[in-house]
């Protein structure tokens, strides 16, 4: 089956800005979570949701956000960029229904660079 | 800080020696796991442990799950080439977190 679909893939924009991902979850899967990824922080948890509803959320401020649509599709949004927001966003999407496992399929990842 | 550490950040070898990598946390976790991800790609899964002093092994890869479910290792033998990647071990708790990673790179 197809696996998790980042886009898009490479993006610039400059401080001020604002930018969306998008992330389509692997068929069947009704999870979704993002995650920034910086050399110097590692894999950082942003938000997780499930059948349209933020489920958990991590320590990022409210500039960050998300959502996700019936088809299990998610957007995540950064308004007002900052230098220190380029990273690797990355998509990973789970069953949901994971008991105490909670493994993640993860996607390409959207390279953010902010000037 | 992070809630999981990794040692070592950074580990180059040779290709054909054995090498051993640590997750440790002050915290419990119902379950971890080991992911690989390779540069302009995602972390890849590689195994998930759940019980306490679980050992599991996946052909040159070995991995522990500690006796308090709080930490981790993971020992490759007879390292290759192929192997070099980014190591990152991940404790689930209702959400996923992860470790800053270990970059390996095995020389030939």
């Amino acid at each position: 089956k197809a696996g998790v679909t980042q886009t898009p893939r490479y993006l610039i924009k400059t401080r001020g800005q604002q930018v969306t991902l998008s992330c389509s979850p692997i068929s069947g899967h009704r999870s979704v979570s993002w995650y920034q990824q910086t050399p110097g922080q590692g894999l950082q948890f942003l938000f997780e949701y499930f059948s349209e509803t933020q489920r958990n959320k991590g320590n990022f401020p409210g500039r960050f956000s998300g959502r996700q649509f019936s088809n299990s599709r998610s957007e995540m949004n950064v308004s007002t960029l900052e230098l220190g927001d380029s990273a690797l966003y990355l998509c990973a999407s789970s069953s949901g229904f994971t008991g105490r496992t909670g493994e993640l399929f993860f996607g390409e990842g959207s390279r953010l660079t902010v000037l | 800080t992070q809630l999981l550490e990794q040692s070592p950040q950074f580990l180059s070898i040779q290709e054909g020696e054995n090498l051993t990598v640590y997750c440790n946390s002050s915290s419990v976790f119902s379950s971890l796991q080991w992911y690989r991800q390779e540069p302009g790609e995602g972390p890849v899964l590689l195994v998930t442990v759940v019980t306490g002093g679980e050992v599991k092994k996946l052909k040159r890869l070995t991995f522990q799950f500690g006796d308090a479910r709080k930490d981790s290792s993971l020992h490759i033998t007879a390292a290759q080439p192929g192997d070099t990647g980014l190591y990152l071990c991940a404790g689930y708790n209702n959400d996923m977190r992860f470790g800053a990673g270990t970059r390996l790179t095995v020389k030939p």
